[in-house]
């Protein structure tokens, strides 16, 4: 298994464009969530989505979106992109929906640079 | 609020040198925490975490609810525990929703 997959690994838009970012978790999982990090600090976390749904978001504005598909899989969607969404985004997947001792395993993430 | 701080952004020590990694949290109620780490060039993994109780390539740490602090240590550094380590909360509320320390790097010394 080739663990949690990510595509693209580089990017490169301007700003005002949109962006779709992909994720593929380790088979198996059903859940997947997305983090954003920004240069010198820590991933901060946009959502999860388990069996479909969303199941919690952080403080990102309208314009972060997210969704998943019945092979689990996810897809990040950011309109009108910032300067500032310049980061590695970095998605996770899990077995299940996040109970107490489970485990994330995160992937190698995509690198977003904004012009 | 909910919040992670590592107040060293770099660490510097021999090989063979204890070490120490200091984290604080601010959360209310009984929170879940974790140590990830990150090797040049590989991703992001979990190292360990406070339920387990476990010690993972020679680190521990400890849950002082007290001081409301989660240092990772290590008795003898080695060359090869040179990463970015993260620490991270994760409430009890369900879901994974993680919240992340600004992260501090680890450089051992020959």
């Amino acid at each position: 298994d080739a663990g949690v997959t990510q595509s693209p690994t580089h990017l490169i838009k301007t700003r005002g464009q949109q962006v779709t970012l992909r994720c593929s978790p380790i088979s198996g999982h059903k859940s997947v969530s997305w983090y954003q990090q920004v240069l010198g600090q820590g991933p901060q976390f946009i959502f999860q989505y388990y069996e479909k749904e969303e199941r919690g978001r952080g403080n990102f504005p309208d314009r972060f979106s997210a969704r998943q598909f019945p092979n689990y899989s996810s897809e990040l969607n950011v309109n009108a992109l910032l300067l500032g969404d310049s980061a590695l985004y970095l998605c996770a997947s899990s077995l299940a929906q996040g109970r107490r001792g489970e485990t994330q395993y995160f992937g190698p993430g995509t690198r977003l640079l904004v012009l | 609020a909910q919040r992670v701080t590592q107040p060293e952004k770099l660490l510097s020590v021999f090989k063979g040198a204890p070490v120490e990694l200091k984290c604080n949290y601010s959360y209310s109620g009984s929170p879940e925490l974790f140590w990830y780490v990150q090797y040049s060039r590989q991703r992001l993994q979990l190292l360990l975490r406070h339920i387990s109780r476990e010690s993972i390539k020679g680190f521990t740490a400890d849950l002082n609810k007290g001081e409301t602090s989660f240092h990772l240590k290590k008795p003898f550094a080695q060359e090869e525990d040179s990463a970015m380590y993260y620490c991270a909360l994760r409430g009890n509320t369900g879901g994974f929703k993680t919240i992340f320390g600004a992260g501090t790097r680890l450089f051992v010394k020959a």
